[in-house]
């Protein structure tokens, strides 16, 4: 079983412009966690996506967005970049509420 | 809202030895899932262990067990025999149950984990 795909690996930016990170999760799984993780601010909740739905998000501002498909494949966007938006970003695809298996995460420098 | 505390920054231990990595954590939910994760230099996040709330027995995987108290909200990761690909970041993580499986876990800052030859 494939695990959990995050593209690109390493992303370089410039201050003002936008990205697009995106998650392949285990097939059969519904559920997409998104997750930013900084040396200051540890493991952050972004937002979790299942069946196409937001249904939970965390506490950041409306810059940062996302969607699931009907595959389940799930796309972040972070518009207006800022420095601090620096980060290794993780996915995490889940099956009933059993706990998540990660991807190997987006590292996203903003220059 | 659920808090996860790991109060230990930092730890070493020699490979072969045991080391114990605390982890509490705050909450109102009867019904809930703690996790331990490991995050190696490769940062690749791999799920160590998992405990059901409702379940008294401490969960146990090879050389990694628990400690859950769940009066005091205590949920401490024991590692016997301690290997050198042990080194890592380790995660203590809260997931309430819900009805419809949401999932929003919650992490702890996390522990560096050093294996010393």
């Amino acid at each position: 079983k494939a695990g959990v795909t995050q593209t690109p690996r390493y992303l370089i930016k410039t201050r003002g412009q936008q990205v697009t990170l995106s998650c392949s999760p285990i097939s059969g799984h519904r559920s997409v966690s998104w997750y930013q993780q900084t040396p200051g601010q540890g493991l952050q909740f972004l937002f979790e996506y299942f069946s196409e739905t937001q249904r939970n998000k965390g506490n950041f501002p409306g810059r940062f967005s996302g969607r699931q498909f009907s595959n389940s494949r799930s796309e972040m966007n972070v518009s207006t970049l800022e420095l601090g938006d620096s980060a290794l970003y993780l996915c995490a695809s889940s099956d009933r509420g059993l706990g998540y298996t990660f991807g190997s995460g987006t590292r996203l420098t903003v220059v | 809202a659920q808090t996860v505390t790991q109060s230990q920054p930092e730890m070493s231990v020699q490979e072969a030895e045991t080391v114990t990595l605390s982890c509490t954590y705050d909450t109102s939910e009867s019904n809930y899932y703690l996790f331990w994760y490991k995050q190696p230099p490769s940062r690749q996040m791999i799920l160590v262990i998992r405990q059901e709330a409702y379940k008294q027995q401490n969960a146990t995987e090879n050389r990694f067990s628990v400690n859950f108290q769940k009066a005091a909200k205590s949920f401490s990761l024991k590692i016997s025999d301690s290997q050198l690909g042990d080194t890592a970041m380790y995660f203590c993580a809260f997931m309430k149950h819900s009805r419809n499986n949401n999932n929003d876990m919650r992490f702890g800052a996390g522990t560096r984990l050093t294996v010393k030859p």
